[in-house]
C-alpha cells in the first residue's frame, strides 16, 4: 500500500473551509484514496473515498490532483465539531478483507 | 441497526491474566477486523476475518488469538496478558465483497494491564 504524509497539525476557525492535505506520490493506478476522521477517541468514522474523480458527499469534497499524486479534504464549514484527527489512507480495492494502515493523520482543530 | 457492539467497554488486568474482547456486528459485514491503538498513534491491525471461516494475521498478532464465530462476532483473545497489550482495542466490520470497503468501528475496549 502506497504511503501518505499529512501535516501534524492544523488551525482553522469555525464557518470557514478546512482544507486537509495529503501526499501520496507512490499511489498505484489501482489504489483509492479514503479519508476517515477520529474524534476524541471514539472509533474511526468514514469520511469519503476516491479513486481518480472528485468526490462530495454530504460531509465533505474530496479533491485529487490530476496525476493522482496528492488530494486534499475540504470540509466546506467547519464547526467546533468537526475537531478530530484526520487520516488519509491509499489502499488497493481488489478482495475481501480491506485492511486499512492507519498514520498518525492530522489534528484539525476548530476555533470560535 | 446497533452496527458494530464491543464488550466490555473498559478492563483492568494482571499481568499474565486472560480474556476475551467480543465484537459483534448486525449489519450482515462478510469482514471484519481488529486494530488497537496506543496513545498518539494511529491505529494499528491485528488480525482480521475477509469472510466467514477465515482469519489472518495483520500488522502486530503476537500475543493474541482471534475467533470467527460466525458471520456476526469476531472475538479478540489475550492468553497471558503483558504492560506492553495496555491499548484501546477497535473493532470493525465491512462489506468486503471488493471494490472500496467502508469500515464501520465500534467504540472501543480501554484495556490497562498493570
Amino acid at each position: 500500500d502506497a504511503k501518505t504524509t499529512q501535516p501534524p497539525s492544523m488551525d482553522c476557525a469555525e464557518g470557514r473551509a478546512a482544507n486537509l492535505p495529503c501526499n501520496h506520490s507512490t499511489i498505484s493506478g489501482n489504489e483509492y484514496v479514503y479519508w476517515y476522521r477520529q474524534i476524541h477517541s471514539q472509533g474511526p468514522q468514514y469520511i469519503i473515498h476516491g479513486l481518480k474523480n472528485n468526490e462530495t458527499n454530504e460531509m465533505a469534497s474530496l479533491i485529487i490532483t490530476e496525476d493522482r499524486k496528492s488530494s486534499t479534504l475540504i470540509l466546506p464549514h467547519a464547526t467546533l465539531r468537526d475537531t478530530a484527527v484526520y487520516y488519509c489512507i491509499v489502499r488497493a480495492d481488489m478482495e475481501y478483507g480491506n485492511k486499512l494502515v492507519f498514520g498518525a493523520g492530522t489534528i484539525l482543530r476548530v476555533k470560535s | 441497526n446497533a452496527g458494530v457492539t464491543q464488550t466490555p467497554k473498559f478492563q483492568v488486568l494482571k499481568t499474565g491474566q486472560s480474556m476475551t474482547l467480543q465484537c459483534a456486528q448486525d449489519m450482515n459485514h462478510n469482514s471484519m477486523y481488529w486494530y488497537r491503538q496506543d496513545p498518539g498513534m494511529g491505529l494499528r491491525l491485528i488480525y482480521y476475518s475477509a469472510s466467514e471461516g477465515t482469519t489472518d494475521k495483520g500488522e502486530v498478532p503476537n500475543g493474541y488469538n482471534v475467533s470467527r464465530l460466525n458471520k456476526r462476532e469476531f472475538s479478540l483473545r489475550l492468553e497471558s496478558a503483558a504492560p506492553s497489550q495496555t491499548s484501546v482495542y477497535f473493532c470493525a466490520s465491512s462489506e468486503g465483497r471488493g471494490g472500496y470497503n467502508e469500515q464501520f468501528f465500534g467504540p472501543g475496549t480501554r484495556l490497562t494491564v498493570l
